[in-house]
């Protein structure tokens, strides 16, 4: 079956530090989400990427959906303290089926202040 | 306001005992899903519904039930079947397959 493969597992690092976390799919996807999580907290929608190639920003993050649209990346660029939490890919191999929806292991984001 | 809501947010279970989380959603969405979280770990997805009266098993059915009468309602039953229950559970519903998925607050189960 579809497997999103997503590192690092955890990450820690200073405030004013990058940070990036990678989503790899054993698939071709028709999209991939991405969400956060904050410390006990439900997760969050932050944005969907549909393009071969496609990038967005907000703010201080930048999405990226590879062109062959089998892996993607966030990048926040000078973290802060209030970035702290988990962040999800769900990749969705498309299709009618919900099934072919799958999540990422997370990466469990620290920054010390 | 429209939105997903779980209750309870906290539920104590003693072993042996069933007990059945609720997930309500407003949104008119077809699908719903549930999802177990252990601590520091990912979603794994117990069950999950595109349409009402019907649903399919998720990667860790076992110990778990589920029913979809309306298209508002997808309760969770845990079971005593289910060996190791206590967790962070989450509840969440889309429109279809291309879009972000909703969540609910989480009910946050231990067994005592």
């Amino acid at each position: 079956g579809q497997q999103v493969m997503q590192i690092p597992q955890y990450q820690h690092v200073q405030e004013g530090e990058d940070f990036t976390t990678y989503c790899n799919s054993s698939t071709t996807l028709s999209n991939i989400q991405w969400y956060k999580q904050r410390p006990g907290g439900h997760p969050v929608f932050l944005i969907q990427l549909v393009k071969s190639g496609e990038v967005k920003k907000q703010k201080r993050l930048t999405f990226q959906f590879g062109e062959a649209k089998k892996n993607s990346s966030l990048h926040i660029t000078a973290t802060q303290t209030t970035d702290v939490g988990t962040y999800f890919c769900e990749g969705n191999a498309g299709g009618t089926s919900y099934g072919k929806l799958t999540f990422g292991q997370g990466t469990i984001l620290t920054v010390h202040p | 306001d429209g939105g997903i809501t779980q209750s309870p947010k906290y539920l104590f279970r003693k072993e042996g005992q069933n007990v059945t989380l609720s997930c309500e959603q407003n949104l008119n969405h077809d699908a719903m899903y549930w999802y177990r979280q252990d601590p520091g770990q990912g979603l794994r997805l117990i069950y999950y519904s595109q349409i009402v009266n019907d649903f399919q098993k998720g990667d860790i059915a076992e110990g778990y039930s589920v029913s979809r009468e309306k298209k508002e309602s997808f309760p969770l039953t845990v079971t005593s079947a289910q060996k190791n229950p206590t967790a962070f559970y989450l509840c969440a519903s889309r429109w279809d397959s291309d879009t972000e998925a909703f969540f609910g607050q989480g009910t946050r189960l231990t067994v005592v």
